[in-house]
């Protein structure tokens, strides 16, 4: 059992809404992560948080805006979405330090209308 | 530059029957970790292996285990016995150096389809 848990599992949007995923971890980890992937790819790193602050930004657009609000929660938040934004979102967590292990969770996949 | 190449876009294998999974890498760095991820169609990205770069055995995870020739700089992935629960996508990955500061990104490969045959 995965005990990296997201919601919700699936997600329909259109462009001109609002809506965020959640991220919850209950490994004690102190890294958080948002992935991008797109069906067939290996996924593309978006966020890293490390102890509730943000360090690793990948360039990512504006219209996605992570959130940490404790170390055991990352939530992501959507606004004015493209249809190219489609894709399935993962999450994951790690310990402190460049080899430890990410654990992933389940993901979200989003569509965008 | 640091790269991870998995060669095998696609492989099928027969129930029961050893598989092994293609995985080099290039890095400059003396300190790094390997890894191994195995994604259903369900789409959860699951860790199946790790190997440091330091590691002398190589490591194994039950049916799971992971042929590390530093040398050769590659690291495939060995399943024994396969069941029709290991069709999927297996990626491999290379962590950054543990004393290189606040990195935390992976490399990925691209990823190799296995179809477990009945």
């Amino acid at each position: 059992d995965t005990e990296v848990t997201q919601t919700p599992k699936h997600l329909v949007m259109g462009m001109t809404n609002k809506k965020s995923l959640k991220c919850e971890q209950h490994m004690g980890h102190r890294a958080m992560y948002w992935y991008k992937q797109k069906a067939k790819k290996p996924p593309e790193l978006m966020f890293v948080y490390s102890y509730e602050k943000l360090s690793i930004n990948e360039s990512v657009p504006s219209r996605f805006s992570p959130e940490c609000p404790n170390s055991s929660l990352l939530n992501l938040h959507l606004h004015a979405l493209q249809p190219e934004d489609s894709a399935l979102y993962l999450c994951a967590s790690s310990q402190e330090s460049g080899t430890d292990t990410q654990y992933f969770g389940p993901g979200t996949r989003l569509t965008v209308l | 530059a640091q790269k991870i190449t998995q060669t095998q876009p696609g492989m099928f294998v027969q129930e029961k029957e050893a598989v092994t999974l293609d995985c080099t890498y290039d890095t400059s760095d003396q300190s790094y970790g390997l890894f191994w991820y195995k994604q259903p169609s369900s789409g959860e990205m699951i860790f199946l292996i790790y190997q440091g770069s330091y590691d002398e055995q190589n490591a194994t995870e039950g049916r799971y285990s992971l042929n590390f020739q530093k040398a050769r700089k590659s690291a495939n992935l060995v399943i024994s016995a396969s069941q029709l629960g290991d069709s999927a996508m297996y990626f491999c990955a290379m962590g950054g150096s543990a004393y290189a500061g606040n990195n935390r990104k992976l490399i990925w490969g691209l990823g190799t389809s296995l179809a477990v045959n009945p």
